[in-house]
């Protein structure tokens, strides 16, 4: 089936710098999410993306972070500069459908440490 | 507030044997819940399981069945004979029908394993 591609799986950094996380969405998809889940925590809705906004954000999505899909390419997940409580791992999702919720394709995540 | 609970992990069942995951929900701030099953079988991406968005119906999915109660705020995983290969992490998730911008609630996560 349509599959959501994330790079890299792992990522180790030290704090302060900057990491950008890419996703690579189902091609025919509109809608695009990031989550986020401690280790030993429930994943949490970070941000949906559509037409090039920010439809939707919580209160994780710091002002550190930052989300774009320049033309078409990753649609990326960016924190700058990082900090020890973003280690987690990061999954984004796609979907054709404006919210629709069945339709969420999910990619395997790319865990983050921060030294 | 808005949550998922569900049945902690680890859970060890049998082949052939009866499976029931717990899930209840809270939600205080959706008039018009959806509720969802979402699995992540080793090696691969979180994929929806089954979902239900009426209260009082049930979803069925490859032979596992969740029934949306309002009354009790619950929808169960059950299935009445596993395989090995339902070997898995299960995710109940909350959803907002009106709302609807693919905003999920989940759970912990429930892994389960079966014995051959």
């Amino acid at each position: 089936g349509p599959k959501v591609l994330q790079i890299p799986s792992h990522q180790i950094i030290d704090m302060g710098q900057m990491v950008t996380l890419n996703c690579d969405p189902v091609s025919n998809h509109l809608y695009f999410y990031w989550y986020k889940q401690i280790l030993g925590q429930q994943m949490e809705f970070l941000v949906n993306f559509y037409n090039g906004k920010v439809m939707e954000k919580s209160k994780l999505f710091k002002d550190q972070f930052s989300v774009e899909r320049p033309d078409g390419s990753y649609f990326t997940l960016k924190i700058q500069p990082t900090a020890l409580e973003d280690s987690a791992v990061y999954f984004c999702a796609s979907s054709f459908y404006r919210g629709s919720n069945e339709r969420l394709f999910f990619g395997h995540g790319t865990k983050l440490s921060v030294l | 507030g808005d949550s998922v609970t569900q049945t902690e992990g680890p859970v060890t069942v049998s082949e052939s044997e009866s499976l029931i995951i717990n899930c209840t929900y809270s939600a205080t701030s959706i008039a018009y819940p959806n509720l969802f099953w979402y699995v992540r079988y080793p090696g691969e991406g979180l994929q929806l399981l089954l979902k239900v968005i009426t209260a009082g119906q049930k979803g069925s999915s490859r032979g596992f069945e969740a029934t949306y109660n309002k009354e009790t705020t619950s929808f169960h995983l059950q299935k009445a004979s596993v395989q090995e290969s339902d070997s898995a992490v299960y995710y109940c998730a909350l959803g907002d029908m009106i709302y609807n911008q693919g905003k999920l609630i989940f759970g912990q996560g429930t892994k389960l394993s079966i014995k051959p």
